[in-house]
């Protein structure tokens, strides 16, 4: 069975850094690549950025480009997200999601994980 | 960016109704374009890929169409558990989702 597990809610502080992680399981992690999204309360879903695992290699939307960085493992099928210096404003639930087809970097999302709340606030 | 618009942001209707939903774009996407249900607390699901082909397991109720700048996305009969919210996404770029439709039973 394919799973996209994430970890758990996270509470932090203005400027604290901070990475969520995505593990995948049920598939071969390296065939597919993961994608990042965003959902600040109440509102829709934005599209931050996307890793190949098998060589790292990631894209991101302009919007979240130089805010956040998008990182894997391969070797324990994990792809991470992260910030340097946290603002109020990233509180959000955080999904990843596997892309539909193998090694393609563009597609829609077929399986996500269960998303991670993280709460920035001073 | 390619921007998406969905339309209407509230929809209404009974149970057994045919429902529809329309998204647009401000420029031509071919048939990249998916469908997602996203029911509250959970994560969105993925009903409908390339406009047009279903997902495995999602009912036959659920159907999409269209090319180009626009599609939609069709429930035959509306039936109580497909309360949600439904989003469009564009996958000719850099992907970008619309602003979601809310459907509620009447």
């Amino acid at each position: 069975e394919v799973q996209l597990v994430q970890s758990g809610a996270e509470v932090k502080k203005p400027g604290e850094s901070l990475r969520i992680s995505c593990k995948g399981s049920g598939y071969g992690f390296t065939s597919y690549w993961i994608t990042w999204v965003r959902q600040m309360p109440g509102r829709g879903l934005e599209w931050m950025g996307r890793i190949d695992p098998s060589d790292s290699n990631t894209n991101y939307s302009p919007s979240f480009q130089g805010h956040v960085t998008i990182s894997g493992d391969k070797s324990i099928s994990t792809a991470y997200l992260q910030w340097r210096s946290l603002k109020a404003s990233d509180s959000a639930i955080y999904y990843c999601a596997r892309h539909l087809a193998p090694y393609d970097s563009s597609g829609a999302f077929d399986y996500w994980g269960q998303g991670t709340l993280v709460t920035v606030f001073s | 960016d390619i921007q998406m618009t969905q339309s209407p942001s509230t929809l209404s209707a009974f149970v057994g109704d045919r429902v529809t939903i329309t998204c647009r774009a401000s420029q031509s996407l071919s048939t990249w374009l998916a469908w997602y249900q996203q029911k509250p607390g959970k994560a969105p699901k993925l009903l409908i890929y390339k406009a047009s082909s279903l997902e495995s397991g999602v009912p036959s109720r659920f159907s999409g169409s269209g090319s180009g700048t626009e599609f939609t996305l069709t429930i035959s009969s509306l039936q109580p558990d497909d309360i949600a919210n439904y989003y469009c996404q564009q996958y000719n770029s850099y992907p970008t989702f619309g602003q979601g439709t809310k459907v509620e039973i009447k």
